[in-house]
């Protein structure tokens, strides 16, 4: 198992475009978690799932965003009609559900909305 | 509530200890973690300690625990310019992790 994967690394979209991402968790991890980063700022939580059940999502997750895990592996997140304000770093991570071991991170996915 | 306060910036010298301070508001964490994250790249964990613990050290890394004052620190022992990064300590109570911004820890030759 290689780690997190995040595809892509990079994306740049108009404003009013659609976006997606994909995360692949380590296979073993039954929770898939999503965060974004801003310049300067701590990763912020925006949702998790454990298996293919959304346990949780941050009020910062507005209507534009959704998010899948749809048979308990790879998530994907989509955002609708980007806004400016969504440029950050998108960050995936995945847990067993002990807690010793921590979350591991993928690498990101920098979005960035001109 | 969830809230994790840290200094913003280190400057330490090459060879020189680091100690990076953490300020927690829930009493009722059971994991506490340090992560680095490098520029460009996804957080690496470093290393955590339970809430029952004082300390735990591994090799150059020292975590200390005060419950009391819900302080966490950790210290890097001989520090070199490959520990440049920025330096996040994390709250776990349920999930999820609870992060704070982090402390930019510049390392001088």
């Amino acid at each position: 198992d290689t780690g997190v994967s995040q595809d892509p690394r990079h994306k740049i979209t108009k404003r009013g475009q659609n976006v997606t991402f994909r995360c692949d968790p380590i296979s073993e991890h039954n929770r898939l978690y999503w965060y974004r980063q801003t310049l300067g700022q701590g990763p912020e939580f925006l949702t998790y799932f454990q298996n293919e059940a959304q346990l949780e999502k941050s009020r910062l997750l507005s209507d534009r965003f959704s998010a899948e895990r749809p048979k308990g592996s790879f998530s994907t997140l989509e955002i609708q009609r980007t806004e400016q304000g969504d440029s950050a770093m998108y960050l995936c991570a995945s847990s067993g559900t002990g807690g010793a071991d921590g979350y591991t991170f993928g690498s990101g996915t920098r979005l960035t909305v001109v | 509530g969830e809230d994790v306060e840290q200094s913003l910036f280190l400057s330490v010298r090459e060879g020189d200890s680091s100690v990076i301070n953490c300020t927690y508001t829930d009493s009722s964490s059971t994991y506490l973690y340090w992560y680095k994250q490098e520029p460009g790249a996804g957080l690496q964990l470093l290393t955590y300690i339970f809430s029952n613990m004082d300390m735990k050290q591994d090799q150059r890394l020292t975590v200390l625990l005060n419950k009391k004052d819900k302080h966490l620190s950790l210290r890097i022992a001989d520090t070199q310019t490959g520990d440049s990064a920025i330096y996040f300590c994390a709250e776990s109570i349920n999930t999820p992790l609870v992060f704070g911004k982090g402390t930019r820890l510049s390392v001088i030759a």
